[in-house]
């Protein structure tokens, strides 16, 4: 199946920085962005959606000006968690399809796992 | 939006089949049924998709019972890598060719020696 990366696949920051993490694309064009979190022991929530070249759309109860998210590629897509705080500390995942197809469905990068001290 | 029940766990023997059962009596008739695997601490794994008819791919099967508000995922010979989280997702349209994908909180399999 078609392959998406993220980077880092884990980082520890300090508390009240802001930390970026990568989606990218290898062999497709990722027309549509997802990003997800999880949390220990839990499942997946979507926290926002993006489209290439347009704002994102979030979803209830995510902060917009928290979690910034950058597509403004066809094969790349960021998360920035800014000021993060140890509540934030958390398994973020990626997923990507190329959403001019109908039916394709949506791949996952491997996860980035943040540590927040 | 359609929600999926599914059990919280199940085991089953290396080298048998596992039959995964998944709910969704609230689906409309143009949502597709996903499944996805999420091994511990990785990102989860496409497996399949359908929308009415049953279908196979060489990793699984997918059974869609007739009137759409049950599905069951088949892995025909079950391995000890099988072991995962696998998640029964009804696809949501959110407008144009876009659609979300909300997880719940799926089925643990267990594949035991």
């Amino acid at each position: 199946g078609a392959v998406v990366s993220q980077h880092p696949s884990r980082v520890i920051c300090k508390s009240g920085t802001s930390v970026k993490i990568e989606c990218r694309s290898l062999d497709f064009q990722a027309t549509t962005m997802f990003w997800y979190r999880q949390f220990p022991k839990q499942s997946l929530m979507l926290m926002a959606t993006s489209n290439e070249g347009s704002k994102a759309t979030y979803e209830q109860g995510v902060e917009k000006d928290k979690f910034l998210i950058n597509h403004a590629s066809l094969t790349l897509s960021t998360l920035t968690v800014t000021s993060a705080h140890p509540e934030d500390s958390s398994f973020y995942i990626c997923s990507a399809r190329d959403s001019r197809l109908m039916n394709t469905e949506a791949f996952f990068g491997q996860g980035t796992r943040l540590t927040v001290v | 939006d359609a929600k999926t029940t599914q059990p919280p766990s199940m085991d089953c023997a290396e080298g048998r089949a596992a039959n995964l059962p998944c709910n969704h009596s609230t689906i409309s008739g143009n949502e597709y049924v996903y499944w996805y695997r999420q091994i511990h601490s990785q990102g989860p794994q496409y497996i399949i998709h359908g929308l009415k008819n049953n279908e196979t791919n060489e990793m699984a099967s997918l059974i869609i019972t007739e009137d759409r508000k049950s599905s069951t995922l088949i892995l025909p010979h079950a391995t000890l890598r099988d072991t995962a989280v696998y998640y029964c997702i009804v696809r949501v349209w959110s407008g144009g060719s876009n659609y979300k994908l909300t997880f719940g909180k799926g089925t643990l399999l267990t594949v035991n020696p």
